[in-house]
């Protein structure tokens, strides 16, 4: 099983500032990464996948970075809207697992 | 653009079953891998397996294996997810996920369902 450890497990940034979460794999996960959103109360929503490809309708300021075990997501210019917990997934094989998510909150 | 609507919220006593169903709507059905998730209260996401409707054979994380059971329905685009012998650390919000890419391999979920919350308490 491929352990995801996501970091750190809460980052505190200014709204209009950059945002850098990772994302490490146990071991190599290729490219086979996903990213999703979660707001409360919501389901989670997917962000990236393919490591770095946007799914579609995310804006340009999310972008995902890396390959084999190190990963990240970067938040360009954050808008009050990405404050929220964010969860790296692979799925490079069975059985699928996620980090425990990191909460991005406003400083 | 498929969406995926799940039942509504159920509250169970510990050692009972619980079905929660996820019907599809809009998109294409059983060439999809539906996968399970689900999130305890305050926690994160917990992947329970997953099934492709035209295949019918459910691929269940070692976890849940013995106490849960997927199921689709072609005829009404519906999944199902039983999960039996109710703890009371069973209590979470259930999600379903389609996988984006039609695949006997595994890939990223989209889109997912609304949640589904079950309370097991006695």
């Amino acid at each position: 099983e491929i352990v995801m450890t996501q970091s750190p497990a809460t980052l505190s940034v200014s709204p209009g500032e950059r945002a850098t979460l990772s994302c490490r794999a146990s071991q190599s996960a290729n490219s086979n990464i996903a990213w999703y959103q979660q707001k409360p109360g919501q389901a989670p929503r997917l962000l990236i996948y393919g490591a770095s490809i946007r799914a579609t309708g995310i804006p340009a300021r999310f972008s995902g970075s890396g390959s084999g075990t190190e990963f990240t997501l970067t938040i360009s210019i954050l808008q009050s809207e990405d404050f929220a917990v964010y969860y790296c997934q692979h799925y490079n094989g069975w059985p699928l697992t996620f980090g425990q998510g990191t909460r991005l909150e406003i400083k | 653009q498929v969406q995926l609507v799940q039942s509504g919220a159920e509250v169970k006593r510990p050692g009972s079953s619980v079905k929660v169903s996820c019907k599809a709507s809009g998109g294409t059905f059983s060439s999809f891998t539906i996968n399970w998730v689900r999130q305890a209260p305050g926690q994160g996401l917990e992947w329970m397996g997953g099934v492709v409707p035209i295949f019918g054979a459910p691929n269940y994380a070692q976890k849940f294996q013995g106490r849960v059971t997927f199921t689709t329905d072609e005829s009404t685009n519906t999944a199902y997810m039983e999960l039996s012998s109710l703890r009371s650390d069973d209590t979470a919000v259930y999600f379903c996920a389609r996988q984006a890419v039609p695949s006997t391999g595994p890939n990223w979920f989209d889109p997912w369902g609304q949640g589904t919350l079950v309370t097991v308490s006695s």
